[in-house]
Formats: structure tokens, C-alpha cells, sequence
């Protein structure tokens, strides 16, 4: 079974409007962490925003906020007035059982290809 | 500035030959990883370092192999290339677990 399951493999967005990019993740520890990265065509990753399995609120960093929602197994980016340099992919990630050390990789949704139309 | 820095690129290499590819950091991450990316997919981790110790995923091919000389630099050596090893190659740090950085990837073409 997939960890990470992002559904929507293409989205097509009016510049200046708001998006949801959504992810769901499957784990049976209590601890864990969840990523969004970006990734341009030029391939290189940039990290996005964190959200704890622990954390009350939902992380946010600027124009990008997680609506984590952990009852369903949820963590769904949200970008707010969407840019033209948005237009990438769109990884979400998630690191298992964190609490307990170590430091196990990442494993990656296949990802959501956005386009930002002018 | 770079914070994660690989080289080189982009690497063409032939099939069946020998060929290293390299990250460095300056941040003092204790901890590397190396990801394989191909075409449309997701990253999947070969393995990782915690410190010296070397952790491999049970999937990862005997053809790659690691090196980790110190904490600033780690190698991905890729024995005999085959055309199914073409892909980005990822290599990422961290010293907590709420992150993870990368650097911007080595595109690997084999002919």
C-alpha cells in the first residue's frame, strides 16, 4: 500500500488564485513528520513547509499553510494568490516515527504537476 | 548560498563504466542521504549516512555503493551503469528530524 497518495496528477490555476494540493498518507506510528517540497524543472528540491504529527496548528510559511487534518490522515498544501513562478511539481512527503530518533528518509507522494495559467 | 552542493550537474557516462557522483555541505548535518528520481516519478532513498554508519534500504542494488570520507562530503559510486540507472540523483541533510534539505541534483545519462 502507498504511504503517500497525492491524487491529482496535473492542475491548471488562474494566477492570483488560491490552490489545494492534496495529500493523504497512511502510517501506524504516532510520530511522525509530513513535507511539501517543490521541485522546478531544473530538478533541484526546495523544501516548503513542516508539519509535526504532534502540532496543534497548522504549520505555515507565507503564502504556503497545511491544512492538516490527522483524523483523516490528511495534509493538504494550500498556496494562497497563486504566481506565475509557481508552476512546478509538487511533492508531499513524510518521515515515520520521528519521536523514536534516528533518521530515516523521506518517503515521497508522486507528486502534482501545477501549472499557473496568466 | 548553497548550503548542499552536488557535482557535477549533469554527468554522461558510458554503459557498464565506473562513475562517482558527489555532494558536500556546509552545515554540519550529521546525517546524508542519497535519492534516486526517475523520469515522471518520485524520489526513492538509496540509503544514508548517520554520522560514520552507513544504512542501506533493502532494495537498493548491490551496483551502488557509498562513501562518506567526512562529515561535509558523500559519494554515490555507481559500479557498472546500466541504462535503467539514468535518473536525478538527490542528495539531502539533516541534523533534526523536522528537516531535510537537498541539493540541486546530478542528472545522470547513460549511453
Amino acid at each position: 500500500a502507498q504511504k503517500i497518495t497525492q491524487t491529482q496528477p496535473g492542475m491548471f490555476v488562474q494566477e492570483k488564485e488560491a490552490v489545494t494540493l492534496d495529500c493523504t498518507y497512511d502510517t501506524s506510528d504516532q510520530s511522525y513528520g509530513l513535507f511539501w517540497y517543490k521541485q522546478p524543472s531544473s530538478g533541484e528540491m526546495i523544501f516548503l513547509i513542516y508539519q509535526g504529527s504532534y502540532d496543534e496548528q497548522n504549520a505555515t510559511e507565507g503564502r504556503y499553510s497545511l491544512n492538516f487534518q490527522k483524523a483523516r490522515k490528511s495534509a493538504n498544501l494550500v498556496i494562497s494568490a497563486s504566481q506565475l513562478g509557481d508552476s512546478a511539481m509538487y511533492f508531499c512527503a513524510m518521515r515515520e516515527d520521528y519521536s523514536g530518533g534516528g533518521a530515516d528518509g523521506l518517503t515521497f507522494g508522486k507528486g502534482t504537476h501545477l501549472i499557473i495559467q496568466p | 548560498d548553497a548550503m548542499v552542493i552536488q557535482n557535477p550537474r549533469y554527468q554522461v557516462t558510458q554503459f557498464g563504466k565506473p562513475v562517482t557522483l558527489s555532494c558536500s555541505q556546509t552545515l554540519n548535518h550529521n546525517v546524508m542521504y542519497w535519492y534516486q528520481q526517475k523520469s515522471s516519478q518520485a524520489p526513492k532513498l538509496l540509503f544514508h549516512y548517520y554520522d560514520k554508519d552507513f544504512n542501506n534500504e533493502a532494495d537498493t542494488p548491490d551496483n551502488f555503493q557509498s562513501r562518506r570520507p567526512n562529515t561535509s562530503f558523500c559519494f554515490l559510486d555507481i559500479r557498472s551503469p546500466g541504462l535503467g540507472d539514468a535518473a536525478m540523483y538527490l542528495c539531502a541533510t539533516s541534523s533534526t528530524l523536522t528537516e531535510a534539505f537537498f541539493g540541486q541534483g546530478t542528472r545522470l545519462t547513460v549511453v
